[in-house]
């Protein structure tokens, strides 16, 4: 089954632990992104990655680090810095630079809550 | 700034009425942008992109460059049509995504 696999669904936190959240894909593409969905705020870019063992910031990075050591996987890690963790975090991918550059593939989300 | 703005956080219409999603972006070179969808309980998915000046679903957009808007529209709504919908800008290398906005139809 071909697509973007995110995992856990659900996990709880305590306040001061870090957490990491998996996304692995099978499509064969270059392009990895985490976004932030929260209620009347949209998406928002964490973190993206056009290329292996290369990422960029995105627009909310404060907090969040990454990795991208292989070209199916992309963690992402909710560090402890990060001060308002609960929220449903969605994974991505994409063919990368060119005119498909805007079709990205979403994975189903992983719902953080912090306790 | 590169913005997307989508000022309805709600659009709650008839079936059979028309419909019309609100998006203008802010970007200072030639964008692409895109609509993407939600269905409940489904993925983010995408729905059009302008470059393709496709319909989908029986919707439209079109790319106003000199209002800097690029409005989701249907003539007549069916109840399969709510959902979350998202209106997105791409910069080279990333995808900016608007608020969105959730279209109810009813029936």
């Amino acid at each position: 089954d071909g697509g973007i696999t995110q995992s856990p669904k659900y996990l709880f936190r305590k306040e001061g632990q870090n957490v990491t959240l998996s996304c692995e894909q099978n499509l064969n593409h270059d392009a990895m992104y985490w976004y932030r969905q929260d209620p009347g705020q949209g998406l928002r870019l964490i973190y993206y990655s056009q290329i292996v063992n290369d990422f960029q910031k995105g627009d909310i990075a404060e907090g969040y680090s990454v990795s991208r050591e292989k070209k199916e996987s992309f963690p992402l890690t909710v560090t402890s810095a990060q001060k308002n963790p609960t929220a449903f975090y969605l994974c991505a991918s994409s063919k990368g630079q060119g005119t498909n550059t805007g079709e990205l593939f979403f994975g189903e989300g992983s719902r953080l809550t912090v306790l | 700034a590169q913005r997307v703005t989508q000022p309805e956080k709600l659009l709650s219409v008839f079936k059979g009425a028309p419909v019309e999603l609100k998006c203008n972006y802010s970007y200072s070179g030639s964008p692409e942008l895109f609509w993407y969808v939600q269905y409940s309980r489904q993925r983010l998915q995408l729905l059009l992109r302008h470059i393709s000046r496709e319909s989908i679903k029986g919707f439209t957009a079109d790319l106003n460059k000199g209002e800097t808007s690029f409005h989701l529209k249907k003539p007549f709504a069916q109840e399969e049509d709510s959902a979350m919908y998202y209106c997105a800008l791409t910069p080279p290398g990333k995808l900016i995504f608007g608020q969105g906005t959730t279209l109810q139809v009813k029936p």
